[in-house]
């Protein structure tokens, strides 16, 4: 099946620093997307990324999906105790599921 | 409230025991999509349905199966129960069958056995 790697799989940051993680596939992604799951939560979707060298932002969140659609990342601005969590990417190259990368879990010290 | 609902959400049973969980999509979606997270792991895949129909299989033991219904619930049944099938269970859904625009993902049942 597809493989999915994020790096790093652990982060801790100080409140106010920044944060990325990654996402590499050995293979083309078709589309790639993005989800938050919180301690004790369900995954939320955040965003879906499909042409090559994409650029989106939500805010203090920025995305992007590499130019040989290989690898996507996801940077937050000025982190805030709320970012805790897990951020996974996901290759959506299948017609019919996801494949969750690893996930990055992120903590936030005040 | 994320539309997709699942229940129970907490499951205990013994080994060997047989357990059903079982979703409710949120309203519209045709796809279904059964995931397993283990402590501290991933979401692993497991199988998907869309409309009635299974369209997809993951890393799905033969001990699992699912159905999704005409009103498009859908259950997971797991039998012969293992200590290593403790974990928590999501159900997502979605409009478009290749999920594009994102899943929607149930609160997830918690199935620990003992």
């Amino acid at each position: 099946g597809q493989q999915v790697m994020q790096i790093p799989q652990y982060q801790h940051v100080q409140e106010g620093e920044d944060f990325t993680t990654y996402c590499n596939s050995s293979t083309t992604l078709s589309n790639i997307q993005w989800y938050k799951q919180r301690p004790g939560g369900h995954p939320v979707f955040l965003i879906q990324l499909v042409k090559s060298g994409e650029v989106k932002k939500q805010k203090r969140l920025t995305f992007q999906f590499g130019e040989a659609k290989k690898n996507s990342s996801l940077h937050i601005t000025a982190t805030q105790t709320t970012d805790v969590g897990t951020y996974f990417c996901a290759d959506g190259t299948g017609a019919n599921n996801l494949f969750f990368g690893t996930g990055t879990r992120l903590t936030v010290i005040p | 409230d994320s539309g997709v609902t699942q229940t129970p959400k907490h499951l205990i049973t013994a080994t060997g025991q047989r357990v059903t969980l079982r979703c409710s999509p949120r309203s519209g979606d045709l796809s279904v999509y059964w995931y397993q997270q283990s402590l501290d792991q991933g979401l692993q895949f497991l199988i998907q349905y869309y409309n009635g129909e299974e369209r997809a299989k993951g890393n799905i033991l033969e001990r699992f199966s699912a159905q999704q219904f005409p009103d498009l619930h859908s259950e997971l049944n797991l039998s012969s129960l293992e200590l290593g099938d403790s974990a928590l269970y999501f159900c997502a859904s979605s409009l478009p069958p290749g999920g594009e625009g994102g899943y929607t993902f149930g609160s997830g049942t918690r199935l620990t056995v003992v």
